[in-house]
């Protein structure tokens, strides 16, 4: 079953310092993967994607994130986090081939994000 | 360019009533999914609709019912509303089943079933 883990509730970081929060994720095949920031009652807004090619994906606002196949993980990352960077992110996967859940997207439970000036 | 729209923002319902949330997809896209978002949890997925079809289906009873429209836009339809059903109704579309390319979501409904 594809499912996705974010182990961390709350990440907590001083603007300016590097953040990271993490996903791992469990899926039959070759995944796809997403992460998505949603603000206070508002809907989710893309970032980036994992499809193919390089395992390093850069995607809006600064944020990157790093594809580990052999770890299953997609950890989504950020030099430098600003104040406005606090919000609620969400990592998500869906199966790469052609099958019944196509198009599908499972999601992790989201990780808190709040940069402190 | 308009960005997906969802109809009303709020709503309020009383258990044992019918709810009808709508959704408009971005422009040049053909798919609308739905998700159910419950206060402190991922999205859930509901269902999928491409061609006015329902394509795939989440973990959902029959209460939950949908459609598509010729102009791709799409109905989220719940009857026999629970107190569990209070959640924020997301709405997503995406080009070609989004097979390759990224979801895109609208700001939610949010249904308060007292």
């Amino acid at each position: 079953a594809q499912s996705v883990a974010q182990p961390e509730d709350q990440v907590n970081v001083a603007e300016g310092n590097p953040l990271t929060v993490k996903c791992t994720y469990s899926v039959s095949g070759n995944p796809y993967l997403f992460w998505y920031v949603q603000y206070p009652n508002r809907g989710l807004q893309f970032l980036l994607k994992y499809i193919t090619g390089d395992n390093l994906v850069k995607g809006s606002y600064g944020f990157e994130a790093e594809f580990n196949k052999s770890q299953t993980s997609f950890h989504l990352k950020k030099p430098s986090a600003l104040v406005s960077d606090s919000a609620l992110y969400f990592c998500a996967v869906r199966e790469s081939d052609r099958g019944s859940t196509l198009g599908r997207l499972y999601f992790g439970r989201g990780t808190q994000l709040t940069v402190w000036p | 360019d308009a960005g997906v729209t969802q109809s009303p923002t709020h709503l309020i319902k009383t258990r044992g009533q019918q709810v009808t949330l709508r959704c408009s997809p971005k422009s040049g896209h053909d798919t609308v999914s739905w998700y159910q978002q419950a206060l402190g949890q991922g999205p859930q997925f509901i269902f999928q609709y491409y061609e006015e079809e329902e394509r795939q289906r989440g973990n959902f009873p029959d209460r939950f019912s949908g459609h598509q429209f010729p102009n791709y836009s799409s109905e989220l339809n719940v009857n026999a509303l629970l107190l569990g059903d209070s959640a924020l109704y997301l709405c997503a579309s995406s080009r070609d089943r989004g097979l390759f390319y990224e979801q895109y979501f609208g700001p939610g409904t949010r249904l308060t079933v007292t």
